[in-house]
């Protein structure tokens, strides 16, 4: 089975920008979490969609914000970024019902 | 207020010695445990979990031991490897939890010195 799939790998924005971030889960997986990683702060949880719904949510402001579609493919929108916003995302994705999450390679964000 | 703990931010330890590393964790009702592994610019791997019913749980030259009335989980790595140097995050779910509702530390960083 091919792994979970985040696009682009790299990106560089400025700040007030917005910005998209895709992922395409396991073969069979429907459930895709979001985390943002940053030095010091481990990963902290953005959201999770399963069913093109959004079932959990972390505690970040609402100008991150995504979207699942029917193939479980899911996207991650931030607005107006800062430069706080610069880290490591990644898409996780699940069985429904299992813990163990498979992570994506990330998508490292820089905001300048 | 952090759920999940791992009080040591890093950890150097000789190839060939043990690693070990420690999770404390808040919530009792957490019942599942599972250990990450990251490599700089990648993902984190599911390295081995460990379900609240046990207290011990073995694959190759990794083992996870969950002490459950100190709410206290470690990893334990021997012998420990260059190849094992990496970011390691524990986390933890509660009954019936899906991977939605992992709650992972802020990780340890190993480095094991050839």
């Amino acid at each position: 089975k091919a792994g979970v799939t985040q696009t682009p790998r790299y990106l560089i924005k400025t700040r007030g920008q917005q910005v998209t971030l895709s992922c395409s889960p396991i073969s069979g997986h429907r459930s895709v979490s979001w985390y943002q990683q940053t030095p010091g702060q481990g990963l902290q949880f953005l959201f999770e969609y399963f069913s093109e719904t959004q079932r959990n949510k972390g505690n970040f402001p609402g100008r991150f914000s995504g979207r699942q579609f029917s193939n479980s493919r899911s996207e991650m929108n931030v607005s107006t970024l800062e430069l706080g916003d610069s880290a490591l995302y990644l898409c996780a994705s699940a069985d429904p019902g299992f813990a163990e999450a498979f992570f994506g390679q990330g998508t490292r964000l820089t905001v300048v | 207020d952090q759920q999940v703990k791992q009080n040591s931010p890093s950890l150097s330890v000789q190839e060939g010695r043990i690693s070990i590393l420690n999770c404390d964790y808040t919530n009792s009702m957490f019942d599942y445990f599972l250990w990450y592994k990251k490599y700089p610019a990648e993902g984190p791997t599911f390295l081995i979990s460990i379900s609240s019913i046990k207290d011990k749980n073995e694959d190759g030259r990794f083992t996870v031991f969950l002490n459950k009335s100190a709410k206290h989980l470690s990893l334990h790595i021997v012998p420990s490897q260059p190849g094992d140097s990496a970011v390691y995050f524990c986390a933890a779910a509660p009954p019936q939890g899906g991977s939605e509702k992992l709650v992972f530390g802020k990780g340890t960083k190993l480095t094991v010195n050839p």
